[in-house]
Parts: C-alpha cells; structure tokens; sequence
C-alpha cells in the first residue's frame, strides 16, 4: 500500500515569502501526483496535478516531482493571508483501480 | 460543467441507527470513491467502485457498506452508527489516470 507523508506539519511564512511544502512516498510506480488546498470547514481544491518528472507550474504553485527521490514539494510563490489552509499531497496509480492515496496535510498559516 | 452533488451536506444520527450518504456525478467517470476526513487528518478511502453493479474496499471499511447501482450514483450506508465514525465525509469521481478527479463537497456526519 502507497504510504504518503508529508511535512512539515505546519508551517508558519510572512506574507511574500516563499512556502515550501514537502511529501515523500513509498512507491515510485505512482501515475500522477496532485497538490490540494482545503480551507477550515471546506472542500478540496486542486492546486497542481504533475504526471512527470520535473516541475509544473500554475499560476503561484509549482510542483517538483522526482520519483527517483520519491518526492514531490510544492512551491507557493508571494503567498497571502487567504492562503492559510490545510495543504493535501495525493497520489494515484492505475495499477491499483486508480486508487488515490493522501497524506495527513501541512497546515499552512501566512502572516500578514 | 463535471460535478459531483453529496447528500445531504450534514446529518446527525443516533447511534446504533442506519445511515445512507449519496453521491451522484454527472461526470460520466468509472471511478468512484468514499473518503472520511477527521479533524487534523488526510482523506482515508472507504470503498471504491470502478464499475456499476461492484465495490472494493478501501482501506478502512469496517462498519461501511457501499453500493454503486448506476455508473452515476455511489451510497455509503452505515447500518449501525458508531460514535467513532462522527467525521467528514467525501465522494470522489475520476476517469482514466491522469484525468481529473472531482471531490464533493462534503458530508458532516455527527453520530450521538
């Protein structure tokens, strides 16, 4: 079973200050990899899926995928008070019914 | 526009009691999935279905049923509900790998 983890748990940044979020997991035959954010009380929001090695940018997010490594870190570039959240890394892999594995989330705090 | 419509968004039920969590996608995807998010933690997968008419388990589904009757509607029943299973729960549908997968908005369950 893919085992995800992420770190740090929480993360305290200054408004413009570059966060950077970091996931590690246990096979490196996942298919793709997504980042979501899920603000108190709401839903998930997918911020950045990356299928390949390498970076993938989307607006202020940047995912870097190595599966060599067995990581995937996402970048939040000039974050902003509304950015607070808890931050998701998953994972699926078609070999296994396109199951999608989480970890248990950075919780992410940007001061102003 | 994809969607995936969970219902009803909150329930509270007495234990010992039978609950059904609905969730209906008009995304025409196979893959469909139950999650349950307690506070502080990731997405934990129930069941899952990739086919109408057939469920798999997930990787807590003790005290869960599933059924996916149609390849658009996906039911989470708890034929007796527990204090342990008060959490968040989520429906998800996806397509092939590296398409998107779309979230519900969320079921708050609270059993007393």
């Amino acid at each position: 079973q893919q085992k995800v983890q992420q770190s740090p748990e929480s993360l305290t940044v200054s408004e413009g200050a570059m966060a950077s979020l970091n996931c590690t997991f246990s096979d490196g035959t996942s298919d793709n990899f997504r980042w979501y954010r899920q603000h108190s009380g709401k839903g998930l929001e997918v911020l950045v899926s990356i299928f390949s090695d390498g970076e993938k940018e989307e607006g202020r997010f940047t995912a870097h995928l190595n599966r060599a490594s067995l990581h995937v870190s996402l970048h939040i570039r000039e974050p902003q008070p509304s950015d607070s959240a808890v931050y998701l890394c998953a994972m699926s892999m078609a070999n296994n019914n396109n199951r999608i594995f989480f970890g248990d989330g950075t919780q992410l705090v940007v001061k102003p | 526009e994809a969607a995936v419509t969970q219902s009803p968004r909150s329930k509270v039920a007495v234990t010992g009691g039978k609950v059904t969590l609905s969730c209906h996608q008009t995304n025409n995807h196979d893959y469909m999935y139950w999650y349950r998010q307690d506070t502080g933690h990731g997405l934990r997968l129930i069941h899952y279905s990739y086919v109408a008419d057939s469920t798999e388990k997930g990787d807590i589904p003790d005290g869960y049923k599933a059924s996916r009757p149609s390849q658009e509607n996906f039911s989470l029943i708890l034929e007796l509900a527990s204090l342990s299973q008060t959490a968040v729960y989520f429906c998800a549908s996806s397509g092939d790998i590296n398409t998107e997968v779309f979230f519900g908005k969320g079921t708050r369950l609270t059993v007393v």
